[in-house]
């Protein structure tokens, strides 16, 4: 089947460093996937990871376990302004399958 | 910059009122494209599947009559909500997969936020 999931809410300290999990089943992957989406906008690509491990952009890292089913992003130096919606989702025969996205709050 | 546009952004209508939302691949030719709607603080829903030349695909409970999708040309497609209700008031977004990007396939259009009156 297809399932994938991750935190619905979580809450982090401007400046601090936090961690969204990613955990997903699937009998077919063609690489996963991780958006930002601000409320009222679309969504906005923060990386795309197809082979194993840890990929760092900047503030924002994405690791993947292919065989772990399990991926995060990671996300340092928090700024005010990435409080968003963060989605994970992968691509199963051209249909994505998304998770429920995780609500990030920074607070000061 | 964009590669996918979608157009309008933002509509304000009278219930009853039928609206067409296009989509369109701006420097790749996409056979297949994405509806989804989303309301606020829930993640996206995926409506239908839009294939370049044949019918669209849609997903349970999405109804083809009330959604209609057309894929004319390998780089629009339009997504037409037919006689419009308040409950069909959403935000309304469109994705496309370019094949040729192995870094970044799937691109979102900006969205259509849809308010019926």
């Amino acid at each position: 089947g297809q399932n994938i999931d991750q935190p619905t809410e979580m809450t982090a300290t401007e400046g601090a460093i936090v961690q969204i999990n990613c955990t997903y089943q699937t009998s077919g992957f063609n690489g996963l996937f991780w958006y930002q989406q601000h409320a009222g906008e679309a969504p906005t690509f923060l990386s795309y990871n197809v082979l194993d491990g840890l990929e760092e952009k900047g503030r924002f890292s994405s690791f993947l376990s292919r065989s772990k089913g399990y991926s995060y992003l990671l996300l340092k130096e928090l700024q005010m302004k990435d409080s968003a919606s963060y989605l994970c989702f992968y691509n199963q025969g051209g249909k994505l399958i998304f998770g429920q996205g995780t609500e990030l709050s920074v607070k000061p | 910059g964009a590669v996918v546009s979608q157009h309008p952004s933002r509509v304000i209508c009278k219930s009853g009122t039928s609206v067409k939302i296009e989509c369109r691949s701006l420097d790749f030719q996409a056979t297949t494209m994405f509806w989804y709607r989303q309301f606020p603080k829930q993640s996206l829903m995926l409506m239908a599947t839009s294939n370049e030349g044949s019918k669209a695909t849609y997903e349970q409970g999405v109804e083809k009559d009330k959604f209609l999708i057309n894929h004319a040309s390998l780089t629009l497609s339009t997504l037409t909500v037919t006689s419009a209700h308040p409950e069909d008031s959403s935000f309304y977004i469109c994705s496309a997969r370019d094949l040729g990007r192995s870094n970044q396939p799937q691109h979102f259009g900006d969205g259509t936020r849809l308010s019926i009156l």
